[in-house]
């Protein structure tokens, strides 16, 4: 089975750092997926790791670690508008569908 | 300009009355696929498309239908609504199922009463 975990809120202050972990339990591995979605809005795209290590773009950073089932979402300079949700997917082999997590629901604050 | 489109964006209907959300991508994807988001349980596929003609179902295919005659669209089918799909349906399409980036519709806010 698959079982994706991420925490549920988040409150950082702007201009700051935060870092959103992410941690899995999948039969296969292909990749790991990070999309942001604004209240209301549509998921876009942010990042997708399938080797170890850190992934920098620009002010979003994300990690992978194969072998602990573990990545996270490093978001740096942290501005008002990068108040959302971040969701976590992993993609395996075959015909299994892309998993979701429940997303981490961040709030930056003044 | 590379888009997913779904139609209606909101929809408030009755229970039983058939009803159809159409989705439709202009990047010649072959993957498409349709999501409920509900609150606490985050986005959950409802069913996926490879190509043209081949469908299979996600992690919460009871209640819906698909079909997919063109590479272009691909809308769900709702035959009998009812409460428990109240919901907030996003339709993605990509160039394949798990190692491209998903683009997704701009969502259908659905009320079933």
């Amino acid at each position: 089975g698959q079982n994706i975990d991420q925490p549920t809120e988040m409150t950082a202050t702007e201009g700051a750092i935060v870092q959103i972990n992410c941690t899995y339990q999948t039969s296969g591995f292909n990749g790991l997926f990070w999309y942001q979605q604004h209240a209301g809005e549509a998921p876009t795209f942010l990042s997708y790791n399938v080797l170890d290590g850190l992934e920098e773009k620009g002010r979003f950073s994300s990690f992978l670690s194969r072998s602990k089932g573990y990545s996270y979402l490093l978001l740096k300079e942290l501005q008002m508008k990068d108040s959302a949700s971040y969701l976590c997917a992993v993609s395996a082999p075959g015909n299994t569908p892309l998993v979701f997590g429940k997303g981490t629901r961040l709030s930056v604050i003044a | 300009e590379a888009q997913v489109t779904q139609n209606p964006r909101y929809l408030i209907t009755v229970t039983g009355k058939k009803l159809t959300v159409t989705c439709s991508q202009n990047m010649n994807h072959e993957y498409m696929s349709w999501y409920r988001q509900d609150p606490g349980l985050g986005l959950r596929q409802i069913y996926y498309s490879m190509n043209v003609e081949v469908t299979d179902k996600g992690d919460v295919p009871e209640g819906y239908k698909v079909s997919r005659k063109e590479k272009r669209n691909f809308p769900l089918i709702l035959e009998s609504p009812s409460p428990n799909q109240t919901s907030l349906y996003f339709c993605a399409s990509s160039w394949d199922r798990g190692t491209y980036e998903q683009y997704f519709g701009p969502g259908t806010r659905l009320t079933v009463t």
